[in-house]
């Protein structure tokens, strides 16, 4: 079965110090990932994603994530955090097995605190 | 370009009684699909729309069910209220057409149940 996880609840770095929220899949075939941002009583947001091609995505608002196909990794990267990017970010895969359905999988969500 | 959007934002229902809630996709998009997400949680599939049938369903119960119109727009219909279906219900919208897979959500419902 599809699955995605993200091992922490909450992510604590001082602003201008680069950030890193992980997030690890589980998918049978090739994975398509997506990384979206949720602030509060709000919609998600989409962010970046995976399908195909270079391993360094880049997205929105300065983020990027690196695809690691040997680790089942889709880590969520920014090189200077600003205090505006607290908010709580998931991680999603496509189910492939799914067919025609476009049914994202999504992780817990990582808590983004950035502090002034 | 207009965003998805829902209605109505906020809901307070009883528990046993039936709610409505409603989605307009994003311009050009032909696949809508809604998602319950818990306190806490991250959003959970329930049911995906294209041109007008249901082509995917979660793991949620008949009560829970949907209707897609000829402008791509949506409801989400829950009958026999369960305390339990207190959340943020996401319309998402998307075009799979060209393999790029991505769903632009709207701001969410939020329905409590008491």
């Amino acid at each position: 079965a599809q699955s995605v996880a993200q091992p922490e609840d909450q992510v604590n770095v001082a602003e201008g110090n680069p950030l890193t929220v992980k997030c690890t899949y589980s998918v049978s075939g090739n994975p398509y990932l997506f990384w979206y941002v949720q602030y509060p009583n709000r919609g998600l947001q989409f962010l970046l994603k995976y399908i195909t091609g270079d391993n360094l995505v880049k997205g929105s608002y300065g983020f990027e994530a690196e695809f690691n196909k040997s680790q089942t990794s889709f880590h969520l990267k920014k090189p200077s955090a600003l205090v505006s990017d607290s908010a709580l970010y998931f991680c999603a895969v496509r189910d492939a097995a799914g067919g025609a359905t476009n049914k994202l999988i999504f992780g817990t969500g990582t808590l983004l605190a950035v502090q002034p | 370009e207009t965003g998805v959007t829902q209605s109505p934002t906020h809901l307070i229902k009883t528990r046993g009684q039936q709610v409505t809630l409603r989605c307009s996709s994003q311009s050009g998009h032909n696949t809508v699909s809604w998602y319950q997400q818990a306190l806490g949680q991250g959003p959970q599939f329930i049911f995906q729309y294209y041109r007008e049938e249901e082509n995917g369903r979660g793991n949620f119960p008949p009560r829970f069910s949907g209707l897609q119109f000829p402008n791509y727009s949506s409801e989400l219909n829950v009958n026999a209220l369960e305390l339990d279906d207190s959340a943020l219900y996401l319309c998402a919208s998307s075009s799979p057409k060209g393999g790029t897979y991505e769903q632009y959500f709207g701001p969410g419902t939020r329905l409590t149940v008491t």
